[in-house]
């Protein structure tokens, strides 16, 4: 079963403006934690921001804040102020328990800014 | 600082041949773990290893083998190449440490003809 769902394959944003990407998750351990990287076009994987699942606030990172939502298993990533260097497929993923060496992915979202 | 580095960035092989993808990584991570990427989809998990001497299989373990007999290589190694096994690999480590980030090796991309 799809533990993490990426509902948007793709969207544009324009320059300047702020975007909200969707990730909802399962699992029924209690102990788990969010991931979201970027892949840009030359294929690297850039970590942006974590989430522990007992974190009380949402995490930020510079232009980067999580909007955790526990009781939804929602996690979505919102990127204020978009630049066009922003452009890239984001991936959100999650590891669970334990098992702290596993990440399992979403199918990602390509985003593309423009000017 | 190196980090996680992966050989060879491209590599085609014929259906049948068999060849190891090196990974290696010099932060004295516990964890390390091979996923492929393949269009459309996320990266999905093939092996991993919690430690030196100690692996398991992940979402799409059939066609490869790993070892892990230091901390710092984790090779994956594809037995028969068949053109299935056409993607991108990716290596990551991270410490066993719970609120922090999985690091990637820049890839190999491998086409089986």
């Amino acid at each position: 079963a799809q533990k993490i769902t990426q509902t948007q394959p793709g969207m544009f944003v324009q320059e300047k403006e702020a975007v909200t990407l969707d990730c909802t998750y399962d699992t029924s351990d209690p102990s788990y934690g969010l991931f979201w990287y970027k892949q840009p076009s030359s294929g690297e994987m850039i970590f942006l921001i974590y989430q522990g699942s007992y974190d009380q606030q949402n995490a930020t990172e510079g232009r980067y804040s999580l909007n955790f939502q526990k009781a939804r298993k929602s996690a979505n990533l919102v990127i204020s102020a978009s630049q066009l260097g922003d452009s890239a497929m984001y991936f959100c993923a999650m590891r669970e328990g334990i098992s702290w060496g596993k990440l399992q992915f979403g199918a990602g979202t390509q985003v593309v800014v423009t000017p | 600082n190196a980090g996680v580095t992966q050989t060879p960035k491209f590599q085609v092989l014929k259906t049948g041949q068999s060849m190891t993808l090196q990974c290696a990584q010099d932060m004295n991570h516990e964890y390390m773990s091979w996923y492929r990427q393949d269009p459309g989809m996320g990266l999905r998990l093939i092996h991993y290893s919690v430690g030196a001497g100690i692996t398991d299989q992940g979402e799409v373990p059939n066609g490869y083998n790993v070892s892990r007999s230091t901390t710092e290589d984790f090779p994956l190694r594809l037995l028969s190449a068949a053109p299935s096994q056409t993607s991108v690999y990716f290596c990551a480590s991270s410490p066993s440490r719970a609120n922090t980030e999985a690091f990637f090796g820049q890839g190999t991309r491998l086409t089986v003809v």
